[in-house]
């Protein structure tokens, strides 16, 4: 496999269920971002993770947590959801944060909250 | 605060030629990408510029103006595929990547 991997491609859950989202990155990247995009609204960056390490959490509720136990996996796990976090969540990885190459993107896991 | 203006929804006829601007208030500058979203699908990496004037690739062109802080794509030759999103983002000075909210492109035959 090549690129950006992200699984399950949509999801549907009730407010009291936890559940996660998982991405993969086969290109050797040492950055991983989880973003944000909701329909007509720029892409809200969520986390960043460098080397492993959380080096960014925009204001993110705890309701979402990031997970990263090596280079390669993101997880972003999500424990009573609100409606309004219905969207869809886009894993990206680059060379390294705050460089100056571009963002592999996956495809995105469509999750909507009822 | 930091934004990027980009236009809403644009459409376009097959085989012709279509500009798709950006302009950018931002802290600092250290280049402008464009990512083509097609619906359902991944943004993929366009072009990038950091330097003024215009970049070519192919039935694709970007150009950038720092003093203006003003950016368009150019699409030529415009097929069917070229049916997508594109998002503007430019990298500030922390180097922090502020989105657009992308532009909807509809080609019509």
């Amino acid at each position: 496999e090549t690129g950006v991997t992200q699984t399950p491609r949509h999801l549907v859950m009730g407010m009291t269920n936890k559940k996660s989202l998982k991405c993969e990155q086969h290109l050797g990247h040492n950055a991983m971002y989880w973003y944000k995009q909701s329909a007509k609204k720029p892409l809200e960056l969520m986390f960043v993770y460098n080397f492993k390490e959380q080096t960014e959490n925009n204001s993110v509720p705890s309701r979402f947590s990031p997970e990263c136990p090596n280079s390669s996996h993101l997880f972003l796990h999500l424990h009573t959801l609100q409606p309004e976090d219905s969207a869809l969540y886009l894993c990206a990885s680059s060379q390294e944060s705050g460089g100056v190459g571009e963002l592999f993107f996956g495809e995105g896991s469509r999750l909507t909250v009822l | 605060g930091q934004n990027i203006d980009q236009p809403t929804e644009m459409t376009a006829t097959e085989g012709a030629i279509v500009q798709i601007n950006c302009t950018y208030q931002t802290s600092g500058f250290n280049g402008l990408f464009w990512y083509q979203q097609h619906a359902g699908e991944a943004p993929t990496f366009l072009s990038y510029n950091v330097l003024d004037g215009l970049e070519e690739k192919g039935r694709f062109s970007s150009f950038l103006s720092r003093s203006k802080g003003y950016s368009y794509l150019l699409l030529k030759e415009l097929q069917m595929k070229d049916s997508a999103s594109y998002l503007c983002a430019v990298r500030d000075s922390n180097y922090q990547l502020i989105w657009g909210a992308g532009t909807k492109l509809i080609i019509k035959p």
